[in-house]
């Protein structure tokens, strides 16, 4: 059982938005501003997609965004491509011993 | 250009002690805030955190398996190793090593990682 619970599945037709909840507690996702969110593709090694709850690295287009409201996070993908299809997981600081927590992640499937 | 490459044994015999070896360029252990950590996922599963050690070579481990882990970092050899001991077939998963960088908390970096399995 992971830590932070994510939604199984979501689905999307191309062109619109899905979102992705990631809920926590207060010792994690309500207490730091240090949720992060990754993309993985099967076989492949994750992928950072947001970081400090709304951050983008470089070179992750601006349709990923990632926001927080009490213990949970969210990750919205705005203008579905096919190649969104993949497992998106959230990570969040959990103070200097837990460190950091995952959620169970969730497959987005594009229709 | 940042990358990390994980190294070790396959196949791993149940109660054997498991030693992973990341090696890691672009960038410096010695860099104040970096650090360097490991991360499983059990074939379709969830993905795991078990341990960090920092440039200063603060530690910190999962505490469900605080019991059995050891890191340690050679930064001459931009190196940093994961011990576990007392390995169980439920440990069988992918192992990723991870960078995180000098502000925030969060993994911007993954090796390819490096599949484990635990079996007699």
């Amino acid at each position: 059982q992971s830590a932070l619970t994510q939604p199984r599945s979501v689905s999307g037709s191309p062109g619109q938005s899905v979102t992705i909840s990631c809920t926590g507690t207060s010792s994690d996702v309500g207490g730091y501003n240090y949720v992060s969110w990754y993309q993985q593709y099967p076989g492949k090694a994750p992928k950072l997609l947001i970081h400090d709850v709304s951050k983008w690295p470089s070179g992750v287009p601006n349709r990923f965004s990632g926001s927080k409201s009490g213990n949970t996070a969210s990750l919205t993908i705005s203008g579905l491509q096919a190649e969104d299809e993949a497992d998106y997981y959230c990570c969040s600081y959990a103070g200097i011993d837990t460190y950091w927590v995952f959620g169970g992640g969730t497959k987005l499937t594009v229709l | 250009q940042i990358t990390l490459k994980e190294s070790g044994p396959t196949l791993v015999t149940p109660t054997q002690t498991l030693t992973l070896t990341c090696t890691f360029s672009g960038f410096s252990l010695t860099t104040s805030g970096v650090g360097v950590g490991w991360i499983r996922q059990p074939p379709g599963k969830a993905l795991e955190w078990l341990a960090l050690i920092y440039w200063d070579d603060d530690k910190r481990y999962s505490p469900s398996l605080k019991s059995r882990l050891t890191i340690t970092k050679d930064t001459s050899k931009n190196q940093v190793v994961l011990t576990m001991t007392t390995m169980d077939p439920v440990d069988t998963a992918t192992y990723y090593c991870v960078h995180r960088p000098t502000s925030g908390s969060y993994i911007a970096y993954w090796g390819q990682g490096t599949l484990v399995t635990v079996s007699s």
